[in-house]
Order: structure tokens, then C-alpha cells, then sequence
């Protein structure tokens, strides 16, 4: 079965530090990945997507993923945090299922950044 | 630019009461649909539409019908409500069903079934 794993629920960080949200999939070929941030009583926001190419991504508000095939693995990550990146981040993989394609998301990750 | 458009925002009902919860976008996009959100367990997919005239289940489809009403509108209806289904539903969009666009998404509607 295709699957999306986020194995933290949460992820504290001090602002200034680097952080990193983790995401692991399991699906049958080449899927499309994606990151999305959740703020609250918002809708999900699109923050970057991997189709093909450079592993390394990069996304609105300073945000970058990479992308490993070997692992599965797509983590988000960011150089250097800020108070206002606190929020809910979901990871999300779209591929070809039997019927068409679906997107399967994460169960999110809360990200506190703290002053 | 509006994007994605959820009304009502909030909405309490009593169990077996019916409901309908509207989504309108303006992006011409193709490909609708309807999310539910509860804690711990992301979003998950209730129904979508691929393209106007079509509309399909997806993970968590009882209890629930939708309408594709134009290429504008989709909207999702309870038809008697059960406590189960208290929880935020987020509609969205993207251009098309099978690329690699994303989708965008609704602001919610913040659901309570007593």
C-alpha cells in the first residue's frame, strides 16, 4: 500500500538554528512530492514540490527540501528558522495508483520555533 | 484574487440534520476536491472531481454526496449528520487531476455535529 510517514509529531527549534521536518513514502514508481504548511484556521498552503531533477528543491519563504531516492525520503528544511515559521507542515506524494493518480498527505508535523 | 472560497466557516448541527458545505474557485481549474481534517491523522480524501461532469470516492465517502455543480462549483452535502463526522473540511483545486501541479485550498469549515 502507498504510505507517507512524518515520524515527528512535533519539532521544537530556537530561532536562528537550522531545522529539518522529516518525511519518508512508500509508492510504486516515481512519484511527486510536495510540501505544504498549515497555519491556524488556514487552509493548506503550497510550499514546494520535487518532480525530477537537482534533489535539492527550493520554495517560498526560505524553504528547501531534498529529495533522496535511495531513502525515500523528502525532509524539509530550512537554514535558519524564524518565530513566524511556527506552524503545521504537511508532506504529501502523488503518484499513479490503480485508478488514476491519487495524493496521500502526511499526518503533519507541528513546528515550534522558539524566540 | 480569491482562489478557493468555503462557505459557511462554522457551522453546529444536531445529529440527523442535513447540510450542504460550498466551494467555489476561480483559478479555471479543472480538478476539485473535498478533505477532511482531524487531529493526528491529516487530510483525507472524502470525494473528488477530476473534471466538470465527473465526480468519484475517495478514502472516506460515507455519509457524504457531492455535486459538481459547474466547472466554478463543487459542493458536498450530509444528509443526516452524525457526531463522527464533526471535523474541518477543506476544499481544493488544482489544474488537473493526473500532474504535477498542486492543489490549493479553502480555509475550512469548522464542522460540529451534537
Amino acid at each position: 500500500a502507498q504510505s507517507v510517514a512524518q515520524p515527528e509529531d512535533q519539532v521544537n527549534v530556537a530561532e536562528g538554528n537550522p531545522l529539518t521536518v522529516k518525511c519518508t513514502y512508500s509508492v510504486s514508481g516515481n512519484p511527486y512530492l510536495f510540501w505544504y504548511v498549515q497555519y491556524p484556521n488556514r487552509g493548506l498552503q503550497f510550499l514546494l514540490k520535487y518532480i525530477t531533477g537537482d534533489n535539492l528543491v527550493k520554495g517560498s519563504y526560505g524553504f528547501e527540501a531534498e529529495f533522496n531516492k535511495s531513502q525515500t525520503s523528502f525532509h524539509l528544511k530550512k537554514p535558519s528558522a524564524l518565530v513566524s515559521d511556527s506552524a503545521l507542515y504537511f508532506c504529501a506524494v502523488r503518484a499513479l495508483n490503480t485508478g488514476g493518480f491519487k495524493t496521500i498527505f502526511g499526518a503533519g508535523t507541528r513546528l515550534f520555533v522558539k524566540a | 484574487n480569491a482562489g478557493v472560497t468555503q462557505t459557511p466557516k462554522f457551522q453546529v448541527l444536531k445529529t440527523g440534520q442535513s447540510m450542504t458545505l460550498q466551494c467555489a474557485q476561480d483559478m479555471n481549474h479543472n480538478s476539485m476536491y473535498w478533505y477532511r481534517q482531524d487531529p493526528g491523522m491529516g487530510l483525507r480524501l472524502i470525494y473528488y472531481s477530476a473534471s466538470e461532469g465527473t465526480t468519484d470516492k475517495g478514502e472516506v465517502p460515507n455519509g457524504y454526496n457531492v455535486s459538481r455543480l459547474n466547472k466554478r462549483e463543487f459542493s458536498l452535502r450530509l444528509e443526516s449528520a452524525a457526531p463522527s463526522q464533526t471535523s474541518v473540511y477543506f476544499c481544493a483545486s488544482s489544474e488537473a487531476f493526473q500532474g504535477n501541479q498542486p492543489q490549493h485550498f479553502g480555509d475550512g469549515t469548522r464542522l460540529s455535529i451534537l
